[in-house]
């Protein structure tokens, strides 16, 4: 089975950084992988996510990943914060032409962004 | 188009008491899934639909917990009796098939006295 592995359970930028947080997966072939927000009392909105083909992607929000096969890594950065994407992140695996069953979240990191 | 839509969006009920989670997933989409979140465990994914058939509840805790699709657009998780331990998020999210990502809904805060 795949897992995936959030390594910052918190991190803080200032308004304007740039940013990067790290997600590690496990699984045997290529995964789908997916990267989630999450503001405080709301749901999950999808940011991007990476099937096949260019493993940088782009997303909404400025948001982008690369996917590293040789790493097992699929990153989400941005170049300049802004103070309103504080929020939890997720990355997220999926595994298979039916990833119902096989699809798992990471731990989630949290950012905070100082003004 | 309207997303998935779930009710209600808080409840606090006594332990022993049966709740009942609703959700409406996007129209078009064949896949259900029924997720908790909590602080210590994160999200863990309870059971999931396709086409209104359960296809995995291994996720779903104990017997207490019980989930039907009676048709394509609708969708209960029912905890019966409750416990303050069933106290979390419970979220609703759907999908089309192939390869397509999942859609969350704005979840229910469940809190158990």
């Amino acid at each position: 089975a795949q897992s995936v592995t959030q390594p910052d359970i918190h991190i803080t930028v200032s308004e304007g950084a740039s940013l990067e947080l790290r997600c590690n997966y496990s699984y045997g072939a290529t995964p789908y992988l997916f990267w989630y927000v999450q503001s405080p009392g709301q749901g999950l909105q999808l940011l991007l996510k990476y099937f096949s083909g260019d493993t940088l992607v782009q997303g909404i929000k400025g948001f982008e990943a690369e996917f590293k096969r040789s790493q097992s890594s699929f990153n989400l950065r941005k170049p300049s914060v802004h103070w309103s994407d504080a929020a939890e992140y997720f990355c997220a695996v999926g595994a298979g032409e039916n990833y119902g069953q096989n699809f798992v979240f990471g731990p989630g990191t949290r950012l905070s962004v100082l003004p | 188009d309207a997303g998935v839509i779930q009710s209600p969006r808080h409840e606090v009920t006594e332990m022993g008491q049966e709740v009942t989670l609703r959700c409406k997933p996007i129209s078009g989409h064949d896949y259900l899934f029924w997720y908790r979140q909590t602080m210590m465990r994160g999200l863990e994914l309870l059971i999931y639909f396709n086409n209104n058939v359960p296809i995995d509840d291994s996720g779903m805790p104990e017997d207490r917990f019980s989930a039907k699709m009676p048709n394509a657009s609708f969708s209960t998780l029912k905890i019966q009796p409750s416990e303050p331990r069933d106290s979390a998020v419970y979220f609703c999210a759907s999908r089309r098939e192939e390869n397509q990502p999942q859609h969350f809904g704005d979840g229910t805060r469940l809190s158990i006295l």
